[in-house]
């Protein structure tokens, strides 16, 4: 019920591609998703979040879809660059809940 | 501003000594998190901290970790005595407030337990 599934683990996209990564939880009592960016060496850092009030959020070349009847979101970046290679992790939190639910990640690599 | 300022950022040590390693929050914030990341389980919540104290440590694995937060700038995560499946990346992170905050992550260390 707590876990957040995240797929893919992994994905290669030639520069100017559009990655999807997605996210499913079982939850309803989320109400809460962000997604967090984190570089080898370094360590997560929040990239942009969504509540289920709306379908979509966009900041900059980073979009956040969001399925409530689905159960599920996902993130979408466009024209990716080679500095876009990292790792996203998606998470799910209940509404005021300091915790937060993790996915597994997935490593995005942008290929010049 | 300083980030979330963790050491040592490496550590490499025998089974059975015992590590400690420290966090310095963003000035500020009054929420602390430690986490631990392997490949295996991905990110793990291990303690969380609110005004300096314990609120909640379920995912502390066992009596051989243990957290203090003496004072609103400096906490610690201890592991006494390691060993070698503690290998992972331990993370430090703060946030202002609960009620869904971004969490600020340190750059972690990187442990290593031969």
């Amino acid at each position: 019920q707590q876990q957040v599934k995240q797929s893919p683990q992994s994905l290669i996209v030639q520069k100017g591609g559009i990655p999807i990564i997605n996210c499913a939880y079982e939850n309803t009592a989320f109400d809460y998703f962000p997604w967090y960016q984190q570089f080898p060496g370094k360590g997560p850092a929040l990239l942009i979040a969504i509540r289920p009030d709306v379908s979509e959020k966009k900041e900059g070349r980073f979009t956040i879809s969001f399925n409530k009847s689905a159960k599920q979101f996902s993130l979408h970046i466009m024209d990716s660059q080679p500095g876009d290679s990292a790792t996203y992790f998606c998470a799910a939190a209940g509404a005021g809940s300091y915790q937060l639910t993790f996915g597994k990640g997935t490593k995005l690599s942008v290929i010049p | 501003d300083a980030g979330v300022i963790q050491s040592p950022r490496h550590e490499v040590t025998e089974m059975g000594q015992e590590v400690t390693l420290r966090c310095k929050p963003i000035s500020g914030h009054n929420s602390l998190f430690w986490y631990r990341q392997t490949m295996m389980r991905g990110l793990e919540l291990l303690i969380y901290f609110n005004n300096n104290v314990p609120i909640d440590d379920s995912g502390m694995p066992e009596d051989r970790f243990s957290a203090k937060m003496p004072n609103a700038s400096f906490s610690t995560l201890k592991i006494q005595p390691s060993e070698p499946r503690d290998s992972a990346v331990y993370f430090c992170a703060s946030s202002l407030a609960t009620g869904n905050q971004p969490q600020h992550f340190g750059d972690g260390t990187r442990l290593s337990i031969l």
